[in-house]
């Protein structure tokens, strides 16, 4: 079992959709979260970092962490086109020195 | 501020070849992590230094190494390179070891071309 897994989609919304991203992960000791955005051939790019359960907002993105069921969920609200990339979840190593990543949902908005 | 910085963007080498990669931390932080990214796939850890000292290496062959510099910049080597380890290799920096309110900052990554 892969520590961190996710739907690899592909997921094609139209403009001004609420988006929903998943991931679950397989270790309860970890306790932070990330979700990145990777745009073609180039690096992640930090959208959130949550620490244990609860929700964290930043403008149109909401993070949320259920560590009940070892779930983590990126929220987008009203999707644009520039919100078309492949979106990363990860969770830090209970170890401390390493992230372990799902294997990136590709979302593609349509105006 | 500038970002993490790599060199070279792209490289194509043949296989039995080594390869140099660089990366160039944010100001200021000292930890630098590596990580390998196959198409289609999400990055998977190779090494983490922190002031100069590995701090985690990932499940990777000997043949890959790494050493980070006083000025906390980095080098990741491969040797004998095989056609799979044509990938995107991520530098990312952050500003303690891990752990709490140090998420990995990326570089736009070095494409490396085995051929």
């Amino acid at each position: 079992q892969k520590e961190v897994e996710q739907d690899p989609g592909p997921l094609s919304v139209p403009e001004g959709a609420i988006v929903s991203l998943n991931c679950t992960y397989s270790n309860s000791a970890f306790q932070y979260f990330m979700w990145y955005r990777q745009y073609s051939r180039k690096g992640p790019e930090l959208l959130m970092y949550t620490y244990s359960s609860g929700n964290k907002e930043d403008g149109r993105f909401t993070a949320q962490v259920d560590k009940s069921s070892k779930y983590i969920s990126l929220f987008i609200r009203d999707s644009q086109p520039s919100d078309s990339a492949t979106y990363l979840c990860a969770s830090l190593s209970d170890t401390g020195n390493q992230f372990y990543f799902g294997t990136g949902t590709s979302l593609t908005v349509i105006p | 501020d500038a970002g993490v910085t790599q060199s070279p963007t792209h490289l194509i080498k043949t296989r039995g070849q080594h390869v140099t990669l660089r990366c160039s931390p944010i100001s200021g932080h000292k930890s630098v992590s590596w990580y390998q990214q196959v198409l289609g796939q999400g990055p998977q850890f190779i090494f983490q230094y922190y002031e100069k000292e590995e701090r985690g290496r990932g499940n990777f062959p000997d043949r890959f190494s790494a050493r980070q510099f006083p000025n906390y910049s980095s080098e990741l080597n491969v040797n004998a390179l095989l056609l799979g380890d044509s990938a995107l290799y991520l530098c990312a920096s952050s500003s303690l070891t891990g752990g709490s309110n140090s998420p990995l900052h990326f570089g736009n990554g070095t494409r490396l071309t085995v051929t």
